[in-house]
């Protein structure tokens, strides 16, 4: 099993900021993920962060808007810039454990984000 | 089409009562298949994982159907604390070799006394 920590929980924010939401497992993992749960909706893949390289964004995310730090095997950071209202939403991490036949996916307690 | 549709729900049942949920993939490729559970305000978690041969823990049972792309998930028994929001997962590929879990839009359960 993997325990990670997330935050902030939660933050209200002004259009036009960024933001910075971290993310600390307690265990070295070689790819982290971040989704977005945006309200009633399920969960979408930003992107997938490798310690050491680029993370590489999904169809309808770019580095400019959601840039992503992996320093290290256990933290990565993933920034919401330049806010807008429509950026709202649950920001989560998650990685993942294998073994012999098997993938579980965990999470952290995920980000709350309001743009005002 | 979405990868990874659900039954649309909410789910009104009382409690003791049998429901069932259903879920279909569109990527055939798809290796692995999971039911998560979200708690309102809460990151999912893993309930279970499908196997081909289906399997059950306790009162939940779930099924899969690669030759229709489909499945389930089976509550019998019902309890106040399933209320929840049921997620079809599917992973289309090995999770740590740039597999992706596609998550479906989720059912909500609510069961009432």
């Amino acid at each position: 099993s993997a325990v990670i920590s997330q935050k902030p929980s939660r933050d209200i924010c002004q259009r036009g900021t960024s933001l910075t939401i971290q993310c600390q497992v307690d265990s070295q993992v070689t790819m982290m993920f971040w989704y977005r749960q945006q309200p009633g909706q399920s969960l979408t893949l930003i992107a997938t962060a490798n310690q050491g390289s680029e993370a590489t964004y999904e169809s309808g995310f770019v580095i400019d808007k959601f840039p992503i730090s992996r320093p290290n095997l256990t933290f990565s950071t993933l920034t919401v810039s330049n806010m807008s209202p429509e950026d709202s939403s649950i920001y989560l991490c998650s990685v993942a454990a294998t073994g012999v036949g098997y993938t579980e996916a965990f999470f952290g307690q995920g980000t709350r984000l309001t743009v005002v | 089409r979405k990868e990874v549709e659900q039954d649309p729900g909410p789910f009104n049942v009382p409690e003791g009562a049998t429901v069932a949920f259903n879920c279909t993939y569109s990527n055939s490729a798809s290796q692995s298949f999971f039911w998560y559970r979200q708690d309102c305000r809460k990151e999912p978690k893993l309930l279970m994982s499908v196997y081909s041969s289906g399997n059950e823990d306790g009162r939940f049972t779930a099924q899969l159907n690669r030759a229709s792309q489909y499945i389930s998930l089976l509550i019998r028994d019902s309890k106040l604390s399933d209320s929840a929001t049921y997620l079809c997962v599917v992973n289309n590929g090995i999770y740590n070799q740039g597999g992706k879990l596609i998550f479906g839009q989720g059912t909500e359960l609510s069961v009432k006394p």
